[in-house]
């Protein structure tokens, strides 16, 4: 039961242009979500989170957006840079339970 | 600060044999903990460790052992290895183990079992 979801495996984008990966979620409980970066034969790294009483959290490029009725996040990358390329998880939790994760996306940034 | 160091980078076993996964954090951190990675399922919780001397299991124990007897270091025991068990391994520490304290990884050891 995948309980945190990013259905698309892959995303390709042109340098310079916004960048939206998106990740759905089916437990309620979950309340508090974040995003982590990976490079290949690099470990995953944090980028940003954010509170389920909130709805956007930004962060110079990088923008979180949490809709909570639809069980859905969204991570905006404004402008993409190639740097961007990697791969980019979600992760949820839950009051005393362990971070979820989704499958991964792997963003490609085009120059 | 090395961080999160994990040893070895690249391990290629036969089925049944045995080895430990080595990790290591200088951050102080209470906890840490064990993931694999495998394609198309995300990153999965194997075990993890509130502090030392204490360990519980994740969502994929089944045949991996871990032990925590330092703050320190905090090593992956395979018993019997298994071609399943082929996966990209990840050790990684939090100050405090709760979402407010986001996960440092290592740099991974990819695992074959053959």
């Amino acid at each position: 039961d995948q309980q945190v979801k990013q259905n698309s495996p892959s995303l390709s984008v042109q340098e310079g242009r916004i960048s939206i990966l998106n990740c759905d979620y089916t437990n309620s409980m979950f309340d508090y979500f974040l995003w982590y970066k990976k490079y290949p034969a690099e470990g995953p790294t944090f980028l940003i989170s954010i509170s389920s009483i909130k709805d956007k959290n930004e962060d110079g490029r990088f923008t979180v957006f949490l809709n909570k009725s639809a069980k859905h996040l969204s991570l905006h990358i404004v402008p993409s840079q190639p740097g961007d390329s990697a791969v980019y998880f979600c992760a949820a939790i839950a009051s005393g339970s362990r971070l979820t994760f989704g499958e991964g996306t792997q963003l490609t940034v085009n120059p | 600060n090395a961080g999160v160091t994990q040893t070895p980078k690249f391990q290629v076993l036969k089925t049944g044999q045995s080895m430990t996964l080595q990790c290591a954090q200088d951050m102080n951190h209470e906890y840490m903990s064990w993931y694999r990675q495998d394609p198309g399922m995300g990153l999965r919780l194997i075990h993890y460790s509130v502090g030392a001397g204490i360990t519980d299991q994740g969502e994929v124990p089944n045949g991996y052992n871990v032990s925590r007897s330092t703050t320190e270091d905090f090593p992956l025991r395979l018993l019997s290895a298994a071609p399943s068990q082929t996966s990209v391994y990840f050790c990684a520490s939090s100050f405090s183990g709760t979402a407010y304290s986001p996960l440092h990884f290592g740099n991974g050891t990819r695992l074959t079992v053959t």
